[in-house]
């Protein structure tokens, strides 16, 4: 079974803090996403990284940054956070053979 | 812009009867598309897939039509089941591309 883990489940941060959140699978899958949730507007993509080192910008990459040392290992970080970045943070992976994401279990951010 | 869209943020149904939850898409390069549920406090699991040269697709309870001129799918679930509540999300890829959109999504309530 894919194993995607996330750092924590809840995270509470005041404002201008730097904030890391940190995703580790174990099904040495490729892909690596970071995903918000709110509601009424679903999943928003924020990066994603196809490799080590590798990143792409989604969606809604602003105040974000993200770092792929190790293909097992994909990092969000809010460089400034702001209370607009209360949200609930999932990271998922795929592999090369399917378009199936595995989702880690997220973790919800309030940011006072 | 949403180009995964799911019009009804909630459905709720009678235990045993048919739930059907709709999603609409406006990117007509969608190659694939997938339905995830979430449960509270859990990250979204894969339910269901449907490729873009089929128009149905089907796994026990769970079926997806697929609706190409229409940029319509469904998700039929037959019978429903208490244990069917969570909120069901669409989501829709290109083959060429990595990343993934969602829809907002539509929580299902079953009632007993």
């Amino acid at each position: 079974d894919v194993k995607v883990t996330q750092s924590s489940r809840y995270l509470v941060k005041r404002t201008g803090e730097k904030v890391f959140l940190e995703c580790v699978q174990d099904m040495d899958h490729e892909n690596m996403f970071w995903y918000r949730q709110d509601p009424g507007l679903g999943l928003r993509l924020i990066y994603f990284s196809y490799d080590v080192k590798m990143k792409e910008k989604g969606d809604i990459p602003e105040g974000y940054s993200v770092s792929r040392e190790k293909k097992e290992r994909f990092s969000l970080i809010l460089e400034s956070a702001s209370t607009n970045q209360t949200s609930m943070y999932l990271c998922a992976t795929m592999g090369l053979d399917s378009y199936e994401q595995y989702f880690g279990p997220g973790t919800r951010l309030t940011v006072t | 812009d949403q180009q995964v869209k799911q019009n009804s943020p909630s459905l709720s149904v009678q235990e045993g009867r048919i739930s059907i939850l709709n999603c609409d898409y406006t990117n007509s390069m969608f190659d694939y598309f997938l339905w995830y549920k979430k449960y509270p406090a859990e990250g979204p699991t894969f339910l269901i897939s449907i490729s873009s040269i089929k128009d149905k697709n089907e796994d026990g309870r769970f079926t997806v039509f697929l609706n190409k001129s229409a940029k319509h799918l469904s998700l039929h679930i037959v019978p429903s089941q208490p244990g069917d509540s969570a909120v069901y999300f669409c989501a829709a890829g290109e083959y060429n591309n990595n990343d993934m959109r969602f829809g907002a999504g539509t929580r299902l309530t079953v009632k007993p």
